[in-house]
């Protein structure tokens, strides 16, 4: 069975200081991957999805930025975190490109930048 | 823009009772319209998919209604347990633009009172 691992459950950085979120695909192979934001009293915000390695497609301009190095890691980095990065942050996977995969989600990193 | 909104915000019932939850979007060229639900500090675990050509899906004690025309969604929890507490999501894939995207409400945080 498919699952998937999102590390850490937890953060705490300082203002400027670097980010790096991983998020690792278990039982699949070629899945579209995700990064969502969830800001208190927002909804989720997309921002950034993967269709292949080195294939990065970004939703909103902002502070941060997305690889995927291998066919089933997607990892949300920043060089310098902005108190507005704080959020509830997760990773998603669906399976290939047909419109009517579900999509499943990690169990998310919530980052607070003080 | 398709916006998705969730109606209503908060909900408080007795254990047993038989509950309906709301979702509307704004453009009705959508591939599919999912259910998610989201406990207090994790991920999104995903319930129902609606294809746009079915008018509904039932898992268990849930059952999820689609009215692409309309523009409206409800998923009805029937006898109700402590257990269903929850915030609850509903998105849209929509079938224009970037089909990878999925729109999210807000959500309806429910409380089931035992």
């Amino acid at each position: 069975s498919q699952t998937i691992h999102q590390w850490p459950a937890t953060l705490v950085q300082p203002v400027g200081s670097p980010l790096s979120l991983e998020c690792t695909v278990e039982g699949t192979s070629n899945p579209n991957l995700y990064w969502y934001r969830q800001a208190a009293g927002r909804g989720l915000q997309l921002l950034f999805y993967s269709v292949g390695i080195g294939q990065i497609s970004s939703e909103v301009p902002q502070n941060l930025s997305a690889s995927r190095p291998q066919d089933r890691q997607f990892i949300l980095s920043s060089k310098k975190l902005l108190l507005s990065d704080s959020g509830f942050y997760l990773c998603a996977w669906s399976a290939g490109a047909a419109v009517n995969e579900k999509l499943f989600f990690g169990s998310g990193t919530q980052l607070s930048v003080l | 823009k398709q916006e998705v909104t969730q109606i209503p915000a908060a909900l408080s019932v007795p254990e047993g009772e038989n509950l309906v939850l709301n979702c509307s979007f704004t453009d009705s060229a959508i591939y599919n319209l999912q259910w998610f639900r989201q406990d207090p500090g994790k991920g999104l675990t995903s319930l129902l998919l609606i294809q746009s050509s079915q008018r509904e899906q039932t898992s268990g004690r849930l059952n999820a209604s689609l009215d692409k025309s309309s523009g409206r969604s409800t998923l009805y929890i029937a006898a109700s347990q402590p257990g269903d507490s929850a915030t609850y999501l509903c998105a849209v894939r929509s079938s224009g633009g970037s089909n990878y995207k999925l729109t999210f409400g807000k959500g309806t945080l429910l409380t089931v009172n035992p």
